[in-house]
C-alpha cells in the first residue's frame, strides 16, 4: 500500500516551458488535491477534485491546470512555466463527500525550479 | 488567502521538555488535523479530531480540539531529537466542498 505517489521528485524547467505532475493515489479514496508550499508559509490550495469527474479551484489556481484521470490519478499542469511557480508541489487525498472521516493524506512532494 | 494562525512560529527547546503549539482562526471548524513535516518530506498525519472539546494522544503527543471549534492545540511531552520538523496544524470546513485550511507552521528545534 503505497498510499499517495507524486512523479517527478524534481524538476527544473525554463521560463515557459510546459510540464505535468503526476499523483496516484491506491487508498480508494474520492478527493484529491494539488497544494504548493513557499518558504515561510502554509500549504495553499491549487485545485482540488471532490469526487472523480469534478475538479473545483482552490485559492491559487492561476497558471495551473488540472486533469482528474480516473479515481485513482490527478495531475497538475503548467503549461507555461514562470520563475513564480517555483515551489514544493504536494498531492493529497482524503476520502471525501459523505464519509464521516477527513483525514487527508499526503505525497512526498515534487521539487519544481523555473529558471 | 485564508489561513490559520499558528503559534509560535518557532520553538528551541532542551531535550525532555513538554512543548505546546496552537492554533486559532475565526472560522469554526468541523475536523482538525495535526501534521508534522520533515525536510524534503510530505507531511505526515499525526492526530485527527472531529469533536468539540475531544482530546486525543499518538504517544507522547496529544491535541484537543477547542470548545468553541476556532481553536486547537497540540502538545508533545518529553521532546526527544526526533522530534524536531514543521508542525501544521489544519481545519476542516464543511461548506458543500471539502477543503482545509493551513496554518503556517511552527518550526520545532530540540537541542540535545
Amino acid at each position: 500500500n503505497a498510499g499517495v505517489t507524486q512523479t517527478p521528485k524534481f524538476q527544473v524547467l525554463k521560463t515557459g516551458q510546459s510540464m505535468t505532475l503526476q499523483c496516484a493515489q491506491d487508498m480508494n479514496h474520492n478527493s484529491m488535491y494539488w497544494y504548493r508550499q513557499d518558504p515561510g508559509m502554509g500549504l495553499r490550495l491549487i485545485y482540488y477534485s471532490a469526487s472523480e469527474g469534478t475538479t473545483d479551484k482552490g485559492e491559487v489556481p492561476n497558471g495551473y491546470n488540472v486533469s482528474r484521470l480516473n479515481k485513482r490519478e490527478f495531475s497538475l499542469r503548467l503549461e507555461s512555466a514562470a520563475p513564480s511557480q517555483t515551489s514544493v508541489y504536494f498531492c493529497a487525498s482524503s476520502e471525501g463527500p459523505g464519509r464521516s472521516y477527513n483525514e487527508q493524506f499526503f505525497g512526498p512532494g515534487t521539487r519544481l525550479t523555473v529558471l | 488567502g485564508q489561513q490559520l494562525n499558528q503559534s509560535p512560529q518557532s520553538m528551541f527547546i532542551q531535550e525532555g521538555e513538554d512543548v505546546s503549539m496552537n492554533c486559532t482562526s475565526s472560522s469554526i471548524f468541523n475536523t482538525w488535523l495535526w501534521y508534522k513535516q520533515e525536510p524534503g518530506e510530505g507531511p505526515v498525519l499525526l492526530i485527527a479530531l472531529y469533536k468539540a472539546g475531544e482530546l486525543t494522544s499518538n504517544g507522547r503527543l496529544t491535541a484537543q480540539f477547542g470548545i468553541t471549534r476556532k481553536d486547537s492545540f497540540l502538545n508533545i511531552s518529553a521532546s526527544i531529537p526526533s522530534d524536531v520538523g514543521i508542525y501544521f496544524c489544519a481545519g476542516h470546513i464543511f461548506s458543500g466542498t471539502y477543503k482545509y485550511i493551513f496554518g503556517t507552521g511552527t518550526r520545532l528545534k530540540v537541542l540535545a
